[in-house]
């Protein structure tokens, strides 16, 4: 079965860190480009951060550039999302997204979703 | 990076076809045939419904139909049913290598 499970949230002080995890199964997860993105408590999905198959390729929304890093370990079959300097407006829920295609240049659809993991920043 | 303009809620009858719009800009929606549009029902993941546009990933029903006019893109759904009653986000490439979505529309099947 193809799968997407997200781990790692939590809640945590303004100006703290947290690392997000993703584990992939039921295909070849080297073979695709991976993304996170993210829903505020009612509100609409954000793209956060999206890499290709090889880490080669890598960007980020401007709302978390210079605080976010994205990572992969293909080995592992696992992304990450490190989070740093996290601030009030970054609560929400994150996803864990499969791309169609292994590059970031391109059709940028994301087919299989994980069920996400909660991120509340508060004091 | 400006979310991408979709009305806030569209609603239709069962068997009724119904147009959820999204606007962008050359820079996003016009400059690149890289438009999606997800299904999200309420505390569930959202699901891929269209990409490059107008094409269906296997799974999803023909009544689901996408096209693009200048930076315009929309999403039809044609013979409305009650499960069709969700969220619908467009997204699209950008001229920056990132991703922008819209805010979402609500779809009411009444």
């Amino acid at each position: 079965e193809v799968q997407l499970v997200e781990s790692g949230g939590g809640l945590v002080q303004p100006g703290r860190s947290l690392r997000l995890s993703c584990a992939a199964s039921g295909f070849t997860f080297d073979d695709y480009a991976m993304h996170w993105v993210r829903q505020a408590p009612g509100k609409g999905l954000e793209w956060v951060s999206g890499i290709s198959w090889n880490s080669g390729s890598i960007g980020y929304a401007d709302s978390v550039k210079g605080r976010f890093t994205i990572s992969r370990d293909n080995a592992k079959n696992s992304l990450y999302l490190q989070m740093n300097s996290l601030r009030a407006e970054d609560t929400a829920l994150y996803y864990c997204a499969k791309d169609l295609e292994p590059f970031r240049v391109g059709k940028n659809a994301f087919d299989i979703w994980g069920q996400g993991t909660m991120v509340t920043v508060s004091s | 990076q400006s979310a991408l303009t979709q009305p806030a809620s569209v609603s239709g009858s069962p068997g009724q076809s119904i147009t959820i719009s999204c606007t962008g800009t050359s820079s996003d929606v016009g400059g690149y045939n890289y438009v999606s549009w997800y299904q999200q029902h309420p505390g569930k993941a959202p699901k891929l419904m269209i990409y490059e546009v107008s094409n269906r990933p296997s799974g999803v029903p023909d009544r689901f139909s996408g096209s693009k006019s200048g930076n315009t893109a929309s999403l039809t759904i044609s013979g409305l049913q009650a499960e069709d009653e969700a969220d619908y986000y467009c997204s699209s490439y950008t001229s920056s290598s990132t991703v922008v979505f819209g805010g979402g529309t609500k779809l009411t099947v009444l």
